[in-house]
């Protein structure tokens, strides 16, 4: 089956620490994004990358880093200078960034950082 | 700055009924617009993807209609049923080449009443 997965569901951190979450997608998709997304707002853009080992900064990159060392890999890492972290963050990937070609979406990850 | 609308927040009809579902995007200038279903706690489903030149979209029971001059997006579902029951967002992408960046709306939280 191919597809995006996130790992994992639920994540629980404590203030101060940094945590990564794991975006993988075997959809042989150039282009993978990062969102994050809060009650009652759109969701917003974090980081994007086009192809590997680029990466660029989308609205809200602050207390935020990601790599792209692998087509099929992007991780999050949330830091602890991001100032409120709690939020549900989703992956996306679509074929070429260029092409307009549609964003399918990961199943996503629930951080809860208390 | 794109700014995308939907309203309503959100929208309880009867099943069977035909409903329509609105966004309306302030700067004219977009690539494509796509229309996603989010159920409670999951990631984005892509239902349909409208590119700038065309003017509708059809899947199965849903129907999707693009007026770019006036900022205008519709999402016309027939036959409504329970299993329509979900948040309904959607996004346009700017018309420059090479950008990604979508922006999205908050969404219509649907509920179909048995």
């Amino acid at each position: 089956d191919g597809g995006i997965t996130q790992s994992p569901k639920y994540l629980f951190r404590k203030e101060g620490q940094n945590v990564t979450l794991s975006c993988e997608q075997n959809l042989n998709h150039d282009a993978m994004y990062w969102y994050r997304q809060d009650p009652g707002q759109g969701l917003r853009l974090i980081y994007y990358s086009q192809i590997v080992n680029d990466f660029q900064k989308g609205d809200i990159a602050e207390g935020y880093s990601v790599s792209r060392e692998k087509k099929e890999s992007f991780p999050l890492t949330v830091t602890s200078a991001q100032k409120n972290p709690t939020a549900f963050y989703l992956c996306a990937s679509s074929i070429d960034p260029g092409s307009g070609y549609e964003q399918y979406f990961g199943p996503g990850t629930r951080l809860t950082v208390t | 700055k794109q700014e995308v609308t939907q309203i309503p927040a959100a929208l309880s009809v009867p099943e069977g009924e035909n409903l329509v579902l609105n966004c309306s995007f302030t700067d004219s200038a977009i690539y494509n617009l796509q229309w996603f279903r989010q159920d409670p706690g999951k990631g984005l489903t892509s239902l349909l993807l409208i590119q700038s030149s065309q003017r509708e979209q059809t899947s199965g029971r849903l129907n999707a209609s693009l007026d770019k001059s006036s900022g205008r997006s519709t999402l016309y579902i027939a036959a409504s049923q329970p299993g329509d029951s979900a948040t309904y967002l959607c996004a346009v992408r700017p018309s420059n080449f090479g950008n990604e960046k979508l922006t999205f709306g908050t969404g219509t939280r649907l509920t179909i009443i048995p």
